[in-house]
């Protein structure tokens, strides 16, 4: 079946502006993370949803970042007033559970100008 | 932060040779993954060894752990050009849910045809 699907592959934004990630996962799994990772970097942790609550958002850098899971199955990360330093990819991953191996998705390049 | 660091950061080697990277990590864990990662794609999920396991194969993967060093390996044996990817080992985070994972900074291995 169809894998982790990410919208936008690529964005650009302007300092200040506010931006939406969108992360449709893989059908019928409940559980989904978001991750960012840095040119060079392995992928850190943001938030982890299961079902529609998010059992896990101590990966926040800070409170620009939100993000929501309402019917449990898409997700939207949100970046309020983007800053230079948000600039990454930021990857969603999706699995059937809390102990089953993450599947991800090719991730939304961010470019803060 | 970043719980595993891997060794070497790159590595290069011809068609048909061996390939081994290895994974150190700090705190106790219950397993450990290996994941991949081809260049603008996103994460696929390789290997999970648990902490009660020494060694695991699959294809042309073995995967080793030491919990009394804190350490894995990782060895691609007959290398390919398509196994020219970042490989990055994760640990599992806290209570051990498998999703909410702390991923190394990776080995770029390149296989030259």
């Amino acid at each position: 079946g169809a894998g982790v699907s990410q919208t936008p592959s690529n964005k650009v934004t302007e300092k200040g502006k506010y931006v939406e990630l969108r992360c449709d996962p893989i059908s019928g799994h409940t559980a989904l993370y978001w991750y960012r990772q840095s040119l060079g970097q392995g992928p850190e942790f943001l938030i982890y949803f299961q079902g529609t609550g998010a059992a896990d958002d101590s990966g926040l850098p800070n409170d620009r970042f939100f993000a929501v899971r309402p019917e449990g199955s898409v997700s939207t990360l949100k970046i309020q007033r983007t800053e230079r330093g948000d600039s990454a990819v930021y990857l969603c991953a999706s699995s059937l559970g809390a102990n089953s191996p993450l599947h991800f998705g090719n991730g939304t390049r961010l470019t803060v100008t | 932060s970043q719980q595993g660091e891997e060794d070497p950061q790159a590595l290069s080697i011809q068609e048909g040779e061996n390939a081994t990277m290895n994974c150190s990590y700090k705190t106790s864990i219950n397993n450990l993954q290996w994941y991949r990662q081809n260049s603008g794609r996103g994460l696929v999920h390789l290997i999970l060894i648990r902490s009660n396991e020494r060694e695991k194969h699959s294809g042309r993967l073995r995967v080793t752990l030491d919990t009394s060093k804190k350490s894995s390996s990782l060895l691609i044996t007959a290398s390919r050009a398509a196994d020219t990817a970042s490989y990055f080992c994760a640990t599992p985070h806290g209570s051990g849910n498998t999703g909410k994972l702390i991923f190394g900074q990776g080995t770029t291995l390149q296989v030259k045809p």
